[in-house]
């Protein structure tokens, strides 16, 4: 099946920094891509859709400013965490269309903010 | 807006043992619903699908039906193996056939199956 990678896998990092975080279609070219976020026992709550060569589209509720979603190719998006605090640490999940309601997800990023 | 419910977990069960996971929704429209399967370190996995009422998706020996009279779409296995043992989403989405959309995801059921 298709594969899209995920990296880091975990970060740390000081209060006030920013954090990227990488998205990638190994096998397969995805125009759109999602990210999502996962607190502890609770389920994954979609944060934003990526759309290649345009500016994402942010779910009510999330700030834009604060993470940041570039999709600059067919198989590549990025999520910055801007100016991180502690309240931001959580786990977080991208998925890559491959076709009609077909997404395949990547493992997972855990943040933790000091 | 659209929610999933799932029952919480976790569930332990004997190997041979049958398997029922309740997931009801709440939705407008005809959403297309969804069985993901997570193993430990990995991404979630598309275990099967179903784009309309009385749809029935299977896959590995799983089957759930989408019964829009009581909004759900519970997941079964006639009998698990230990290797069944992972976290199981319920999903949702806002539409029913073509084109892409971010999904509304249940809790997640910890299976476990004990030999």
């Amino acid at each position: 099946g298709a594969v899209v990678s995920q990296h880091p896998s975990w970060v740390i990092c000081k209060s006030g920094t920013s954090v990227k975080i990488e998205c990638r279609s190994l096998d397969f070219q995805a125009t759109t891509m999602f990210w999502y976020r996962q607190f502890p026992k609770q389920s994954l709550m979609l944060m934003a859709t990526s759309n290649e060569g345009s500016k994402a589209t942010y779910e009510q509720g999330v700030e834009k400013d604060k993470f940041l979603i570039n999709h600059a190719s067919l198989t590549l998006s990025t999520l910055t965490v801007t100016s991180a605090h502690p309240e931001d640490s959580s786990f977080y999940i991208c998925s890559a269309v491959a076709g009609p309601n077909i997404q395949y997800f990547g493992a997972g990023t855990r943040l933790s903010v000091l | 807006g659209n929610s999933v419910t799932q029952m919480e977990g976790p569930v332990t069960l004997s190997e041979e043992a049958f398997l029922t996971i309740n997931c009801t929704y709440t939705a407008t429209g005809y959403p297309s619903l969804f069985w993901y399967v997570q193993y430990p370190g990995e991404g979630l996995q598309l275990l099967l699908k179903a784009t309309k009422a009385d749809d029935k998706g299977s896959n590995k020996g799983f089957e759930a039906t989408y019964r829009k009279e009581t909004t759900s779409f519970h997941l079964e296995k006639g009998s698990v193996q230990v290797s069944d043992s992972a976290v199981y989403f319920c999903a949702l989405s806002r539409y029913s056939g073509g084109g892409a959309d971010g999904l509304t995801f249940g809790k997640g059921t910890h299976l476990i199956i004990q030999p």
